[in-house]
């Protein structure tokens, strides 16, 4: 069956410190797509990034990158020189093909920068 | 400018009363979501639907009920034969409902409290 798991419930760094949130899924499929969502205090999510599971490219966007590994089935984040603004909640979340476009996220993960 | 309204934002129940979250998307969406947050168990699907008079059961459907008689909107009823439905709801659109590629646009959610 399909999961995803953010084993981190909290994260606590202090400001200009490098921070990963770690996302590891499981699917049967062969097509899936992953993503990561940012959830800020005003509760909307935010949508950051989508992989497909052909792609394991990593990814740069300024301060965010991840590393998508299949061989350990983990699409990780990583935050380079946190700031206070960054912190919120991160789900990351798993679609697959033909399962009604739905989502499954992970538990989530909170991220709490202090200056 | 196109999203998803959610209303209200803050929704308060007495026990033993059916209430209604409204949810409209001016996306031109084909797909609609509702998903229920709770603190520590990430976002749990309730329904959902891929196109205009249809919709499927997500994975706690008891104690609500939903429609799609328009694109447009998909209001969610929470009755009284839900146990606990203090929670923070969270509505969201896709372009469509098949291939899981687009992931979703979120609403900024009705916080529901039982009273």
């Amino acid at each position: 069956a399909q999961k995803v798991t953010q084993a981190q419930t909290e994260i606590s760094v202090v400001e200009k410190e490098d921070v990963t949130l770690d996302c590891v899924y499981e699917t049967r499929d062969t097509t899936y797509y992953l993503f990561w969502y940012k959830q800020p205090p005003s509760g909307e999510l935010v949508f950051l990034i989508r992989r497909n599971s052909f792609d394991e490219q990593n990814e740069i966007s300024g301060r965010y990158s991840w590393n998508f590994q299949k061989s350990t089935s983990s699409f990780n984040f990583t935050i380079t020189a946190s700031q206070v603004v960054d912190s919120a909640v991160y789900f990351c979340a798993l679609s697959e093909v033909n399962k009604g476009g739905k989502l499954i996220f992970g538990q989530g993960t909170e991220l709490s920068v202090k200056p | 400018d196109g999203g998803i309204t959610q209303s209200p934002k803050y929704l308060f129940r007495k026990e033993g009363q059916n209430v209604t979250l409204s949810c409209e998307q001016n996306l031109n969406h084909d797909a609609m979501y509702w998903y229920r947050q709770d603190p520590g168990q990430g976002l749990r699907l309730i329904y959902y639907s891929q196109i205009v008079n249809d919709f499927q059961k997500g994975d706690i459907a008891e104690g609500y009920s939903v429609s799609r008689e328009k694109k447009e909107s998909f209001p969610l009823t929470v009755t009284s034969a839900q146990k606990n439905p203090t929670a923070f709801y969270l509505c969201a659109s896709s372009i469509e409902g098949r291939t899981g590629l687009y992931g979703y646009t979120f609403g900024s959610g009705t916080r529901l409290t039982v009273v």
